[in-house]
């Protein structure tokens, strides 16, 4: 089966702990992006990539950082720095990530802090 | 600021009724306008999507309707059925510096009682 898988479900953190939340596809696809998911508000973006060895910013960057060392990897570390680190975080991914073209979505981690 | 504003923030229907969710937005540089599906502990899926240059887009029972001067698009579920009960996002995505960034409505929890 082609998809996105997450891990873990869920991740608990302790004070001035750092956590990485795991996110593979084997769709074949290029981009991949991390949102955070907060109650009643909607997907913000942290980071982005289109390509291995390359990601970007998006809008909510702050505390965390990304590596793609594969095309099929993109993990995400919550780092101490991140003040409000509870939220749901959903991996996506898709075809290119420069044209109009659908997002697919993991199934997501919630992170809880200790 | 590039904002997509949905409403209502919740909807109760009963079976078989139908269901509107509305939204709007300011940037006329948007391209693509996806809505998302989002069922509880799962990651959003692609529902139905539609382009600018269309006013109306149906697959089955959803329909979104297009309206390019009032920048307005909404999404209707006839027939709803207790299984649609979930939370619905809308998007607006756009090219910019060679990547598609996407912007989210806030969600709406739907629920459709028997």
């Amino acid at each position: 089966d082609g998809g996105i898988t997450q891990s873990p479900k869920y991740l608990f953190r302790k004070e001035g702990q750092n956590v990485t939340l795991s996110c593979e596809q084997n769709l074949n696809h290029d981009a991949m992006y991390w949102y955070r998911q907060d109650p009643g508000q909607g997907l913000r973006l942290i980071y982005y990539s289109q390509i291995v060895n390359d990601f970007q910013k998006g809008d909510i960057a702050e505390g965390y950082s990304v590596s793609r060392e594969k095309k099929e990897s993109f993990p995400l570390t919550v780092t101490s720095a991140q003040k409000n680190p509870t939220a749901f975080y959903l991996c996506a991914s898709s075809i290119m990530g420069h044209v109009q073209e659908t997002q697919y979505f993991g199934p997501g981690t919630r992170l809880l802090v200790l | 600021q590039q904002q997509v504003k949905q409403s209502p923030q919740s909807l109760i229907v009963q079976k078989g009724g139908i269901s509107i969710i509305n939204c709007a937005y300011e940037n006329t540089a948007f391209d693509y306008f996806p809505w998302y599906q989002q069922f509880p502990g799962k990651g959003p899926a692609l529902l139905i999507a539609i382009r600018p240059d269309v006013s109306e887009k149906k697959e089955g029972r959803f329909t979104i309707s297009f309206n390019k001067s009032a920048k307005q698009f909404s999404l209707h579920i006839m027939d709803s059925q207790p299984g649609d009960s979930a939370t619905y996002f809308c998007a607006a995505s756009l090219t910019s510096g060679g990547y598609q960034k996407v912007t989210f409505g806030t969600g709406t929890k739907l629920q459709v009682i028997p």
